[in-house]
């Protein structure tokens, strides 16, 4: 069974950072590529990053360049975010996504909150 | 990122049939094809169809997606309580080298 079981959320005050991480299990992590992918309280979908299975390719969001990195440990079957200089409208549920030319599995997430 | 364009809402009596929308472009759904996630509220979203118009495994007969042009399009028959959530397409866009979403529908069943 596909779990993946994001970690890292929390409250965190304008201007500061977070790193996420996302525990894969129950396929070859090497062989997928992943994604970020975020919601606002109350909000759609918001894609933020995917990583290919090696890690060669990453594609970020271009309002989110700079500010917010992804990588991946495939030894450790597990996928990061970093996130700096963190605003109010990166207040969200970030979800960590299995790629298959499509957002094949999700996982439940994990929130961060932004706020003085 | 630019976005997909959806219905913010559809509305549909039980049992009938609700034919949702989503409009892109020749760089993303015109190219690459559209995927469909099901979210249920205080839920995760839920692959209901992948860019090929393919159901994974589990999925409902009842829900089918089809693309022509840069307008995809997913079909639920036979609607059921359990249907009503919000309805989000997404492609690849090869000019953007990203994901889009739409802005979602959110699906009431009367």
């Amino acid at each position: 069974e596909v779990q993946l079981v994001e970690s890292g959320g929390g409250l965190v005050q304008p201007g500061g950072s977070l790193r996420l991480s996302c525990a894969a299990s129950g396929f070859t992590f090497s062989t997928y590529g992943m994604n970020w992918v975020r919601q606002a309280p109350g909000k759609g979908l918001e894609w933020i990053s995917y990583i290919s299975g090696s890690g060669n390719t990453i594609y970020t969001a271009d309002s989110l360049k700079g500010r917010f990195t992804t990588s991946r440990d495939n030894a450790k079957n597990s996928l990061y975010l970093q996130m700096n200089s963190l605003r109010d409208e990166d207040t969200a549920l970030y979800y960590c996504v299995r790629d298959s030319w499509a957002p094949e599995y999700w996982g439940q997430g994990t929130l961060v909150t932004v706020s003085s | 990122q630019a976005g997909l364009t959806q219905p913010p809402s559809v509305s549909k009596d039980l049992g009938q049939t609700a034919t949702l929308t989503c409009t892109g472009n020749n760089n993303n759904v015109g190219n690459q094809g559209a995927a469909w996630v099901q979210q249920h509220p205080g839920h995760p979203p839920k692959l209901l169809s992948n860019r090929g118009n393919s159901r994974p495994s589990g999925i409902s007969e009842r829900f089918s997606a089809s693309t022509s042009g840069n307008t995809a399009s997913l079909t639920i028959t036979g609607l059921q309580p359990e249907d009503e959530a919000d309805y989000y397409c997404s492609a690849w866009d090869s000019s953007l080298s990203g994901r889009v979403f739409g802005g979602g529908t959110k699906l009431t069943v009367l």
